[in-house]
């Protein structure tokens, strides 16, 4: 089956610079990437996703990129203000319709 | 999107107990999928809930253990049976919405504690 690995598992910037996030999947046949934002006591929200049919796709502050021969792909958030503090989660979807997530990055930004 | 909720929001039960959690959307949805999210961890899949016909299920997860129904288009539950405490966690369904291939949104959450 998939496996998505997800780095780093935390992750500390000051407000203003960046901050990326990074995952590898191990199932060629995956086709679609979305990342999800999770604050606490709430629920996975999704912020962007791609398909493997383009290499990026940027949403104002975040861009994601894929590399689908080296099976990885990245988050990027630039400008990292106090809320984009939370843990963020990246899945592969796989052929049999189902996501697979990574461990989960815990970003937090510092004043 | 779809609006979903779920019921109950919390609970705490006793061990060897079962507890039925719902889920609701607001509108007919094409897959229905139920995740367990334990303490500080990722999201695993529970299980494929299927309107109509059993639920698929994946490695590790036993329809004795977590019986689910799915009725209709709109709903769907799932009960964690003879409950423990390594049953506490946080359940979600998630739904891909009809026109949308495999885009999922996720229900608020119910957070189980097993005592």
């Amino acid at each position: 089956g998939e496996n998505v690995e997800q780095h780093p598992s935390t992750l500390s910037v000051q407000e203003g610079d960046s901050a990326v996030i990074k995952c590898t999947y191990s199932d060629s046949a995956s086709n679609y990437f979305p990342w999800y934002k999770q604050e606490l006591g709430k629920r996975p929200q999704l912020i962007i996703d791609i398909r493997s049919n383009v290499g990026e796709k940027k949403d104002q502050r975040i861009a994601v990129t894929l590399n689908k021969t080296a099976k990885h792909f990245s988050l990027h958030i630039t400008e990292t203000q106090p809320e984009d503090s939370a843990v963020y989660f990246c899945a592969a979807h796989n052929a049999g319709n189902m996501l697979t997530f990574g461990g989960g990055t815990r970003l937090m930004v510092k004043p | 999107s779809a609006v979903i909720s779920q019921k109950p929001s919390r609970d705490i039960c006793q061990r060897g107990t079962s507890l039925t959690i719902q889920c609701q959307v607001d509108s007919q949805v094409t897959m229905m999928f139920w995740y367990r999210q334990q303490p500080g961890q990722s999201l695993t899949l529970i299980a494929t809930a299927n309107q109509g016909s059993e639920a698929t299920y994946e490695s590790g997860f036993v329809i004795d253990k977590f019986p689910i129904s799915r009725p209709n288009l709109t709903f769907s539950t799932l009960t964690v049976s003879n409950m423990s405490p390594e049953d506490s966690s946080i359940y979600l369904c998630s739904v891909v919405s009809r026109g949308d291939t495999d885009t999922q949104y996720f229900g608020p959450g119910t957070r189980l504690t097993v005592l």
